[in-house]
């Protein structure tokens, strides 16, 4: 079975600090990854989206990719109490599964003030 | 990225009822999705839904419980059907790109009492 697995948390981090969120995946054949942001009572919004082994960077976020490993990573810097929020991780469901994602069960991170 | 509309945003059902949630694109799309959040979890895909066919369920779903219609690439429906309180839960529509990014509705927030 297919599996994206998170720390559930609670991360708390203090505000200026970096925020570090990890994610492992089981399905090789993943080729996508992908960083949401849920508030609580919304709907998941993406943040962004890493391919290629390696570091993508987007404003205060970096999302960090390593297919050896099968690990996803997702840093944001200078972190602000409006980063307070669940992030969910999630994979592409493998080849020909085009847009099916399967999504971690979420870290829950609080930046304090 | 598309404007996705979910109607209704929230309801309260009863034991037994179905209940009808439309999802609404503003823009021609090729892959449309549900997906189910229950309280506290994560996102679970419910089933891809095809543009004048019938939809393709994951497993542990099943159309008799979950029909869903796409008459067009704009629009689509999940029904809920013969509730119980384990479908309390959050359902959203969404649409992915040719590039596997994945953008969701508000969500239907669905009690079963």
């Amino acid at each position: 079975q297919k599996e994206v697995e998170q720390n559930s948390g609670p991360l708390s981090v203090p505000e200026g600090a970096i925020a570090s969120l990890n994610c492992t995946y089981s399905d090789r054949g993943s080729q996508s990854f992908f960083w949401y942001r849920q508030y609580s009572g919304k709907s998941p919004e993406l943040i962004m989206f890493i391919y290629s082994n390696g570091d993508k960077e987007d404003g205060r976020f970096t999302a960090q990719l390593n297919k050896a490993s099968q690990y996803v990573s997702l840093l944001i810097r200078d972190s602000q109490p409006s980063d307070s929020a669940t992030y969910l991780c999630a994979a592409e469901g493998g080849y020909n599964q085009g847009g099916k994602l399967i999504f971690g069960q979420g870290t829950e991170l609080s930046v304090k003030p | 990225s598309a404007v996705i509309s979910q109607k209704p945003s929230r309801d309260i059902c009863q034991r037994g009822t179905s209940l009808t949630i439309q999802c609404q694109v503003d823009s021609q799309v090729t892959m449309m999705f549900w997906y189910r959040q229950q309280p506290g979890q994560s996102l679970t895909l419910i089933a891809t839904a095809n543009q004048g066919s019938e939809a393709t369920y994951e497993s542990g779903f099943v159309i008799d419980k979950f029909p869903i219609s796409r008459p067009n690439l704009t629009f689509s429906t999940l029904t809920v059907s013969n509730m119980s309180p384990e479908d309390s839960s959050i359902y959203l529509c969404s649409v992915g790109t040719v590039s596997g990014e994945l953008f969701f509705g508000e969500g239907s927030r669905l009690t079963v009492l």
